[in-house]
């Protein structure tokens, strides 16, 4: 079955520190990959996605990600992290077979940073 | 762009009442999500279109709920009638295509007692 794992509920980390948040996939073939924030009480926002290319992948707010075929991973990166980056992350694929554009969302990520 | 609409942004009703829920997607998206969001279960696709056809709706808990989308800009999901597990945050999402983002609503939290 397709699938995404967060394998973190919860990841917390100091201002100023990096921060990573996991996620791992199981599809078939070379999926397109995404990752989406969820601020309280808001719709999830898009942030970055990976298609074809540089597995490295530049987002918005200084977020990054790193796309690993070989682990099948693509783990979401900051090089130093904001008070106001505490929200929900979604991990998501789209497998490339049938399905049109639906999305598989993991199960998300509470990122908390603490002052 | 005023990006994807929902109306209304929250809703209170008694069980056993007919809910209705509105979405009107991004001009020029031709696909249209419908997502439920709760605590115990997370995020869950209820059912998606495309060029206002019904592409995949196995997500649809039961009988009791139906979407439609009678043209390029606007959606509903029906809930007949509800109950007080139905309350959730509703998302509604519209995308360019297979390799473009979705674009998520603000959400209608309803409310079931």
């Amino acid at each position: 079955a397709q699938s995404v794992a967060q394998p973190e509920d919860q990841v917390n980390v100091a201002e100023g520190n990096p921060l990573t948040v996991k996620c791992t996939y199981s599809v078939s073939g070379n999926p397109y990959l995404f990752w989406y924030v969820q601020y309280p009480n808001r719709g999830l926002q898009f942030l970055l996605k990976y298609i074809t290319g540089d597995n490295l992948v530049k987002g918005s707010y200084g977020f990054e990600a790193e796309f690993n075929k070989s682990q099948t991973s693509f783990h979401l990166k900051k090089p130093s992290a904001l008070v106001s980056d505490s929200a929900l992350y979604f991990c998501a694929v789209r497998p490339l077979s049938g399905g049109y554009n639906k999305l598989i969302f993991g199960a998300g990520t509470r990122l908390a940073v603490h002052p | 762009d005023a990006g994807v609409i929902q109306s209304p942004r929250h809703e209170v009703t008694e069980m056993g009442q007919e809910v209705t829920l509105r979405c009107k997607p991004i001009s020029g998206h031709n696909s249209l999500f419908w997502y439920r969001q709760t605590m115990m279960r997370g995020l869950e696709l209820l059912i998606y279109f495309n060029n206002n056809v019904p592409i995949d709706d196995s997500g649809m808990p039961e009988d009791r709920f139906s979407a439609k989308m009678p043209n390029a800009s606007f959606s509903t999901l029906k809930i007949q009638p509800s109950e007080p597990r139905d309350s959730a945050v509703y998302f509604c999402a519209s995308s360019r295509g297979s390799i473009y983002e979705q674009y998520f609503g603000p959400g209608t939290r309803l409310t079931v007692t």
